[in-house]
This record gives structure tokens, sequence and C-alpha cells, in this order.
């Protein structure tokens, strides 16, 4: 499969804890975005990496939410001190051009 | 009132049949518009970018109204498949930089045999 990969599928945990997911993009690609959804609402932006450099970020990005993409490969979402608010599916999407984004299976997050 | 709004539905429309749903967008200055398909619990899947000029692919047909502010899906021919929620997504910047897609809440769309 060459589509854009996210771990773990599914986490559950206790509230305060911290979480990280990762994802690896497309290998061509050089965007990589995360969005999170929760029931009901479409995806809303977190933030966008072009290569290693994060170039975006939405306020809904909170001190606690942190992201990397080191090597301008695959990228890391961590949550700290996790809130039941926090619970949705986070996804990744990667892009070889502007807009044009492709997600991944998603990373669904329930916090206990 | 929502930078992306949608009727969230539910549509309930028989095999065969034409539906058409809108998106309305509040920022004048958007650039780009696009479809996406989502599955229950699946992630969202490009379906097709909207141009000014519409476009289709196969029997579904994508416009724009830059006047008042809205873009179209109409899918002809309905099938069983097409059961699932359709989410537009505006990328509301006017300049090159921003990548951010601002995503309505989505129309829900039954198929019924």
């Amino acid at each position: 499969d060459t589509g854009v990969s996210q771990d773990p599928r599914h986490k559950i945990t206790k509230r305060g804890q911290n979480v990280t997911f990762r994802c690896d993009p497309i290998s061509e690609h050089n965007r990589l975005y995360w969005y999170r959804q929760t029931l009901g609402q479409g995806p809303e932006f977190l933030t966008y990496f072009q290569n290693e450099a994060q170039l975006e970020k939405s306020r809904l990005l909170s001190d606690r939410f942190s992201a990397e993409r080191p090597k301008g490969s695959f990228s890391t979402l961590e949550i700290q001190r996790t809130e039941q608010g926090d619970s949705a599916m986070y996804l990744c999407a990667s892009s070889p051009r502007r807009n044009t984004i492709y997600f991944g299976e998603g990373s669904w997050l329930t916090v206990v | 009132r929502k930078e992306v709004e949608q009727d969230p539905g539910p549509f309930n429309v028989p095999e065969g049949a034409t539906v058409a749903f809108n998106c309305t967008y509040s920022n004048s200055a958007s650039q780009s518009f696009f479809w996406y398909r989502q599955d229950c619990r699946k992630e969202p899947k490009l379906l097709m970018s909207v141009y000014s000029s519409g476009n289709e692919d196969g029997r579904f047909t994508a416009q724009l109204n830059r006047a008042s502010q809205y873009i179209s899906l109409l899918i002809r021919d309905s099938k069983l498949s097409d059961s699932a929620t359709y989410l537009c997504a505006v990328n509301m910047n006017k300049f090159e930089g921003s990548e951010k897609l601002t995503f309505g809440t989505g129309t829900r769309l039954t198929i019924i045999p």
C-alpha cells in the first residue's frame, strides 16, 4: 500500500496521559498536514509542513499539541495531558502540490 | 455564520435518481474548492476539484458560482455505492501561502434500492 500510513489506528488513553501519533506520507509528497475530525463535523486544520518546515499552525493547536517532521519524511503529533475534548479522529494527509490532499485512514483517539 | 456551510441532510434518494448538494462559503476571496467523499468511520477521499468553468467526471458534475458564493455537486443516475457523506472544502486564503482547507460539516446521502 503506497498511501498515507498512520499509527496507531486506535488509541484509548486516560485523561492526563500523553499520546503520540505517527504519519508516513506518500513518499514523493513534500507537503504534510494534520487535521482533526469529531463526530458530525468536517475535518479541522491543525498544521502544515513543507518538507521539515512547519509553515502553518491553527489556533486549535494549543500548547499541549506539538507536531514535528524532523527529516521531511514522517511526522509525529503529540498531545500532552490529554483531555476528554481531545477525543477525535486525527487525520494526516500529504500532497504533491497545493491543496490536492490525500488523507490517511486516521488515528482514533478516545480519552477516558 | 459558519465559514463553509452545508445542509447536513440526510438526503434519501431512490437509486437512479439525480441529486444535488450545495455548499456556501463566506469569504469572497476564496480561491480553491473541492468535494470529498467520506464513508462511515473512514477517511475523506478527494472526489473532485471545482473549477470556475465547472467540471464533470462521469456521473458527477461540480459547479462554482462566485457571485452567490457557493459550489454544487450533482450526481446523476445514483448508485447504491454513492451512499456516503459528501464534504466540501475551500481554501479561503487569497494568497499562495496558505494551505489550510476549511471543510463543511458534510451532507449525508443515502441511496435507497
